[in-house]
């Protein structure tokens, strides 16, 4: 049982480069969300999905686009990266019951030069 | 959006010390989780709290949701090395759902041996 797991765990991006960030799950949970870190900011939510085929904006989406065509897999696409967007980029999932409660991959860190 | 405000931003104890840390808000937060994070990972669920007044431990954490709804608080007793990284409280607030939670911006614990 792998939890949430996130790939790649690094990436330098030049600015306009695009690129997709992959989270997968095991854990069978019909949640799945995408958070950025940035420093003293805490975590801030990109996007949310709450099933396969669906998905949300949270507070920060603008430059950001998503996909769930498959209930583990939630996926985080870069257009066109702008240094903006170097941050750690957190995957969680949690299932509906105790949406909650959610449990976070490992990170990637980008950056945009 | 909402804010959560966390204090203190950072803390540097002696092993062996009590720690407390809290989160307030301007408004009703109907859910209070609170999280650690350590260096290079993700951030790991501590306790999570669903009723105002609730008092929750886990091991040597104790942490309160405030009567008011509008606060919690995390004690951590006998502070030993392994407790040092970023502990985040994060809450739903009212009105919101699908998991959706606001994240304060973290408490850097450092222990010193």
């Amino acid at each position: 049982n792998a939890g949430v797991t996130q790939t790649p765990k690094f990436r330098v991006l030049k600015t306009g480069q695009s690129m997709t960030l992959l989270c997968a799950q095991d854990m069978n949970h019909e949640y799945m969300y995408w958070y950025r870190q940035d420093p003293g900011m805490g975590l801030r939510l990109i996007h949310y999905s709450v099933g396969e085929g669906t998905t949300a904006k949270g507070e920060v989406p603008d430059g950001y686009n998503v996909s769930r065509l498959k209930k583990q897999n939630f996926l985080l696409g870069l257009e066109s990266a702008a240094p903006s967007q170097t941050s750690v980029y957190f995957c969680a999932s949690s299932y509906s019951g105790r949406s909650y409660e959610q449990y976070f991959g490992p990170g990637t860190r980008l950056t945009v030069t | 959006g909402q804010q959560l405000n966390q204090s203190p931003q950072s803390m540097f104890i002696q092993e062996g010390e009590d720690v407390s840390m809290n989160c307030t808000s301007s408004s009703i937060f109907n859910t209070w989780l609170w999280y650690k994070q350590d260096p290079g990972e993700g951030p790991v669920l501590l306790i999570a709290l669903y009723k105002a007044g609730e008092l929750t431990s886990n091991g040597r954490l104790t942490a309160q949701f405030g009567i008011t709804r509008k606060d919690s608080f995390l004690n951590i007793s006998a502070s030993i090395p392994s407790d040092v990284g970023i502990y985040f409280c994060a809450g739903q607030p009212g009105g919101t759902s699908y998991g959706k939670l606001t994240f304060g911006q973290g408490t850097i614990l450092t222990v010193h041996p």
